[in-house]
């Protein structure tokens, strides 16, 4: 079967850290670009944070940039999210979700998020 | 940055009827790289729509998607009371790969 599983969220002060991690399964994990995306209480989703399959490039929405950091470890099959500074108004559902592949040429392939984790929550109180 | 807007809002329709939703982006969406997802409360997001026309695995023919360039359209026909969701359009072509802010429909 294939899945994403998020862990690692939690309450957490302001200005503390926090990683996320999310463990993929039942595809070729090193083969997908993947992304995290995040919901507050009652909101719509925003998307956080992409990395490529090689882990040779990262993109980040401005909110983040600086503060967060995405990896990955495609011999243990996870994808990561340093969180450090964190604000109340990081304060979400952070979900894993797949997006674009190489394919057999060497060509990326952009692909709509398909397979979704089933999130973790982030609390930042104090 | 391309910025998605959705509408309308909230949608209150019954079971049977069509729904329509819209998704205007602000500027064109490459390679038709929209799709739309479905989110009930309490679970995950599920991908409805890609590549602006194509149905997901698994998606019932009922669902289907159409537009091009900034103006792209979910269209729902013979509603279900299982319908009733927050529906977002997102593009997936280039970062940021932003979201809508969502279309709640109601089933009455």
């Amino acid at each position: 079967e294939v899945q994403l599983v998020e862990s690692g969220g939690g309450l957490v002060q302001p200005g503390g850290s926090l990683r996320l991690s999310c463990a993929a399964s039942g595809f070729i994990f090193s083969n997908y670009w993947m992304h995290w995306v995040r919901q507050a209480p009652g909101k719509g989703l925003v998307w956080v944070s992409r990395i490529t399959s090689d882990e040779s490039s990262t993109s980040y929405a401005d909110s983040v940039k600086g503060r967060f950091t995405i990896s990955r470890d495609n011999a243990k099959n996870t994808l990561y999210l340093q969180m450090d500074s964190l604000r109340a108004e990081d304060t979400a559902v952070f979900y894993c979700a797949r997006g674009g592949y190489y394919d057999s040429s060497g060509s990326y392939q952009a692909q709509a998020f398909d397979i979704w984790g089933q999130g973790t929550m982030v609390t930042v109180s104090s | 940055e391309i910025v998605l807007t959705q509408s309308p809002g909230t949608l209150s329709l019954s079971p049977g009827e069509r729904a329509t939703l819209s998704c205007r982006a602000s500027q064109s969406v490459s390679s038709s790289y929209l799709a739309w997802y479905q989110q009930k409360p309490g679970q995950t997001p599920r991908l409805l729509i890609y590549g602006a026309s194509s149905g997901a695995t698994g998606i019932p023919d009922r669902f289907s998607g159409s537009g091009s360039g900034t103006d792209f359209t979910l269209t729902i026909s013979r509603l279900e009371p299982e319908d009733s969701a927050v529906y977002y359009c997102q593009q997936y072509g280039s970062s940021p790969y932003t979201f809508g802010q969502g279309t709640k429909l109601e089933l009455k």
